[in-house]
Order: structure tokens, then C-alpha cells, then sequence
């Protein structure tokens, strides 16, 4: 079955204490991208990647890293994380070609 | 600055009544409109994508229409299992500095549809 994983589905973490959020997807898609979804604001884009080894900055990137080894894999990582990144993340991914993105199925994230 | 618009934010209709939902976009140069579906605690769903001004697009209930500076979804006869959120995102232009990669999401119309 075509998907987007996303692990771990919730979180509750302490400030300051590193903590990434694995994305796989098993459709050979180039395309990856993290959102955050939050009450209010919609869906905003943190980072994504066009391909192994390229990454970009979206619109919200402050507190953030990816990295892209893998085709299949897209980590986000939260190397301080603050309560302001209380949030509900998304993954998603993409053939270049269709644009069509598939989302994973959220991440919601807690941090005291 | 590349804005996306969605109104109304909350809707709510009867089963069968039509409707429609509005996304206005304000960007230098577009690239693509897409359309999601969103149920509550999900991801959202991939809908349409739209490419240029006179487009459109149909599944179901579903239909999607593009302007130069907005987009409807046009629901016909809504039934209960409508109900969702609907987004609508747009990709800015490589030429007009845009990335491929980026999308913008307009924050969503909320759809209750009642038996």
C-alpha cells in the first residue's frame, strides 16, 4: 500500500530536550516536505526536499533541521525544542512530475 | 507578499443544498492551485490541481474552477460525509522567485453538512 509513515504519532517532550520525528514514504517519490498545523494559523511549511541531499527553507524553518540521505526518509529534528513548537506536524511527499502531495498521518507534538 | 484567502470559514449546509467554497490568491506568477480535504485528525487528502485560469476540474459532488485571482469549489447535492475541512494551496512561479517546492495554504472553510 502507498504511504507516508510517520513515527512517533504523539509526543510529549520537556524544553530543550533533542528529539527527531521520522518520516519514511515507499512510492519513490523525489519530493518531501514537513508542515506544521496549528489553530488559526493553517497549515504552514517548515522545510522540504527536492531530492537526496537538497533541502530548502518553507515559510516557518526557526528551530528546525532536516536532513535527506535517503530517498525514502525526511527526519525532522528538534534540537532545542520550546513550547511555541506545540504543534500538529504533517510529512508529505510527491513525484516532481504530479504535484499531487500525500500526507502522513500527523504527528502531535507536546512540549512543557 | 504571496497570500492565500479562503472564505467562508465555516459553512454549513443541508443535505442537497449546493454550494460553493472561495480561495483568493494574491501571488506574483502562478504555478499551480491544489485542493485538499482534510477530516478531523487526519492528513489531508489530495482533491485537484489546477494549472491556469479557465480550468476545471470534476470528481463526484466535487468542482474545481480557476480565475486569475481565485478558485471555487462548487459542491453539488452535499451529503453528510462532506463534511471536512477543505484547503486550498498554491505553488508561486519558478520565474516569479518561487520555489517548486513551496506551497502556501490558505487556512481552510470548515464544511458541516446535515441530514
Amino acid at each position: 500500500e502507498a504511504q507516508v509513515t510517520q513515527n512517533p504519532r504523539y509526543l510529549i517532550t520537556v524544553t530543550g530536550k533533542k528529539l527527531t520525528v521520522t518520516c519514511s514514504q515507499n512510492m519513490n517519490h523525489e519530493y518531501m516536505s514537513w508542515y506544521r498545523q496549528d489553530p488559526g494559523l493553517g497549515l504552514r511549511q517548515i522545510y522540504y526536499s527536492m531530492n537526496v541531499e537538497v533541502t530548502d527553507k518553507g515559510d516557518v524553518p526557526e528551530g528546525y533541521k532536516v536532513s535527506r540521505k535517503e530517498k525514502r526518509n525526511f527526519p525532522l529534528i528538534l534540537e532545542s525544542p520550546s513550547p511555541n513548537q506545540t504543534s500538529l506536524y504533517f510529512c508529505a511527499s510527491s513525484s516532481l512530475s504530479y504535484n499531487e502531495q500525500f500526507f502522513g498521518p500527523g504527528t502531535r507534538l507536546t512540549v512543557l | 507578499e504571496d497570500q492565500v484567502t479562503q472564505s467562508p470559514e465555516a459553512l454549513r449546509l443541508q443535505e442537497g443544498e449546493s454550494s460553493s467554497l472561495n480561495c483568493s490568491y494574491t501571488v506574483s506568477g502562478l504555478r499551480g492551485l491544489f485542493w485538499y480535504r482534510q477530516d478531523p485528525g487526519k492528513g489531508p487528502e489530495f482533491l485537484f490541481t489546477l494549472y491556469s485560469a479557465g480550468e476545471e476540474k470534476e470528481k463526484e459532488r466535487l468542482k474545481a474552477t480557476l480565475t486569475k485571482k481565485e478558485s471555487f469549489l462548487h459542491i453539488t447535492a452535499p451529503k453528510p460525509e462532506d463534511s471536512a475541512t477543505y484547503l486550498c494551496a498554491v505553488q508561486v512561479s519558478m520565474n516569479y522567485g518561487g520555489s517548486q517546492g513551496n506551497l502556501i495554504f490558505g487556512k481552510g472553510t470548515k464544511l458541516s453538512v446535515k441530514p
